[in-house]
Parts: C-alpha cells; structure tokens; sequence
C-alpha cells in the first residue's frame, strides 16, 4: 500500500520556468489538497480538490494550477516560477467531508527557486 | 475567522520527562475537530491524534493525549515518558464546519528537542 507519494523529491528551477509536482493516492480518497510549508509557518492550502473534475483555490493559489481527471492523480503546475514559490509541497489526501476523517500527506518536494 | 495559535516556537525537554505543548484555537463553529501532526527532520507529516469538539473524554494514543479544555479553547499534547526520537516539529491544526470543504487550519508548529 503505496499511500500517498509524491514526485520529485527536490528540484531546483530558474525564474520563470514551468514545471508540474505530481502526487498519486491508492487509498480511493475523494479529497486531495496541495500544501506549501514556508519556514516559521504552518501548511498553507495552495488548490484542493473534492473529486475528479472538481477542484478549487485555497488560501495561496496564485501561480499555481492543478487538475483532476482521476481518483488517484492530483498534478500541481508552477506556470512561471517565481523566488517566492521556494517552499517545501505537500500533498494530502483524505477519506471524506466530516471533523473525524484523518488526512494522509506525502512525504513532500522541496523546491527552490532561483 | 478560525484560527489556530501555537505560542511555544521551540522546547528542550529532559529525556523521560512528560512533555506539554500549547494550543489554542479560535472558532464559532459548534462541531469542529483537532488534529496534532508530528514532521520530523526526515519531512514527511504523521498523524498523531484527533478529538472531535463532542468528545466528552480526551483523547489518547499510546503515549499521546490530549488535554481538551473547551471552555478555554484549548487542545494540548502531552506527550508521557518523552524519549529521543520524539524531537520534531508539532503541529496542532483544526477542522471545523462552517466551511463546506472542511479546510484544515493550522499552527506555526512547536520544535521539541529532546535532550539525553
């Protein structure tokens, strides 16, 4: 049982490039979110998505675009990277809608812009 | 607004020691849940413990509780018997239901630092 994973696990990127973070969940969770963690601060909801062909923006979601086709993948795309989007990327996925149900996170990329 | 504060940026704490880690939380929503989630130096995030706002008893797992004070909107981890490999960042973090989505809010974390 794979669980949530997460690819790559560190990339470097000049100003301005574009690259896409992959996460992929074998759990058949409905719920998949993206995260950032900068230094000092807690996860920030960057998109989420509560099911395939459903997503939308969460606290941070400028510069970044996702997509949902499947079940299982939740794709996060840089469209031109900026300094400020050095951070280390979560990914997380969850069982359902309600206070009880516990989120599974990938083990991150850390991304640093330059 | 919902909010999660955690006032204690970093702890060194005796090894076999209890250990007690603060949070509080603001919120208006009558049914919301609390999470404590440990990231070691390795990354990755795990889940430690949950209690549901209606939890009459606190929680525990293992050598993990947590001190819920609902008048004081507080939710506490307290970790029994610390031991070396307990030294990571802590995150408290809360779900409520006033957003349809059940977003997590989370903390800025505590460093724990256990010391032999």
């Amino acid at each position: 049982n794979a669980g949530v994973t997460q690819t790559p696990k560190f990339q470097v990127l000049k100003t301005g490039q574009s690259m896409t973070l992959q996460c992929a969940q074998d759990m058949n969770h409905e719920y998949m979110s993206w995260y950032r963690q900068d230094p000092g601060m807690g996860l920030r909801l960057i998109h989420y998505s509560v099911g395939a062909g459903i997503t939308d923006q969460g606290e941070v979601p400028n510069g970044y675009n996702v997509s949902r086709s499947t079940t299982e993948d939740f794709p996060l795309r840089l469209l031109s990277a900026a300094p400020s989007q050095t951070s280390v990327y979560f990914c997380a996925s969850r069982t359902g809608f309600f206070s009880a149900d516990t989120q599974y996170f990938g083990p991150g990329t850390r991304l640093t812009v330059l | 607004a919902q909010k999660i504060t955690q006032t204690q940026p970093g702890m060194f704490v005796q090894e076999k020691e209890a250990v007690t880690l603060d949070c509080t939380y603001d919120t208006s929503d009558q049914s919301y849940g609390l999470f404590w989630y440990k990231q070691p130096s390795s990354g990755e995030m795990i889940f430690l413990i949950y209690q549901g706002s209606y939890d009459e008893q606190n929680a525990t797992e293992g050598r993990y509780s947590l001190n819920f004070q609902k008048a004081r909107k507080s939710a506490n981890l307290v970790i029994s018997a610390s031991q070396l490999g307990d030294s990571a960042m802590y995150f408290c973090a809360m779900r409520g239901t006033s957003d349809s989505n059940y977003q997590l809010i989370w903390g800025a974390g505590t460093k724990l630092i256990i010391k032999p």
